[in-house]
């Protein structure tokens, strides 16, 4: 079992629907996780980042967390064309030292 | 000083050759990360520093590869003897750690593209 695991995708939804992305996560005692977006030949960029259950918003971002489930998603609502990304589910763990990635899901938004 | 800086951005060498990176990390940051991402994976921690020591090293890591961060500041990575699998995007983070805090969101630098031919 992967540490951290995402579908890859592709999704495709289309303009100013609600995206809806997943993560599941192996290491219970995890703590902090995090959600980074990354186009093509660029970098990761941080776009969201969650600590306790529940939910937490950031303009048209929702990031959801079930520690008991080991789960963590993140919603985009009103998607737009440039919001097409690989989005990264990540988590930091061992005492707080390393954050392990997910492989990423591809998002489409048609315009 | 505006986010994490690495050099170079782009690197074409011929197998069997040493190449050397570095990165620079936000200032007031004193943990430092090296991540390889190959295309369609996520990046895959390789080492990180805090301060100037190193705290764990990645078991992939082969004895070919050694990151330095002499001061505390900047790190360097260097692959001795290049293969053509070493070829990736090698990636530098840094965050901070604050008294009685979790809160350690990492910051990515552009990254350095290594192409072995």
């Amino acid at each position: 079992q992967k540490e951290v695991e995402q579908n890859s995708g592709p999704l495709s939804v289309p303009e100013g629907a609600i995206a809806s992305l997943n993560c599941t996560y192996s290491d219970r005692v995890s703590q902090s996780f995090f959600w980074y977006r990354q186009y093509s030949g660029k970098s990761p960029e941080l776009i969201m980042s969650i600590y306790s259950n529940g939910d937490k918003e950031d303009g048209r971002f929702t990031a959801q967390l079930n520690k008991a489930s080991q789960y963590v998603s993140l919603l985009i609502r009103d998607s737009q064309p440039s919001d097409s990304a690989t989005y990264l589910c990540a988590v930091l763990r061992d005492g707080g030292f390393k954050t392990i990635f997910g492989a990423g899901t591809r998002l489409f938004v048609k315009a | 000083d505006t986010g994490v800086s690495q050099d170079p951005r782009h690197k074409i060498t011929k197998r069997g050759q040493n190449v050397t990176f570095r990165c620079d990390p936000i200032s007031e940051h004193n943990r430092l990360y090296w991540y390889r991402q190959t295309l369609g994976q996520g990046p895959e921690f390789l080492t990180y520093f805090q301060n100037e020591a190193q705290l764990e090293k990645s078991r992939l890591l082969s004895d070919r590869f050694s990151a330095e961060r002499p001061k505390g500041s900047f790190s360097t990575l260097e692959i001795q003897r290049t293969e053509q699998g070493d070829s990736a995007m090698y990636l530098c983070a840094s965050s901070s750690t604050r008294t009685g805090s979790l809160n350690t969101e990492a910051f990515f630098g552009q990254g350095t593209r290594l192409t072995v031919v």
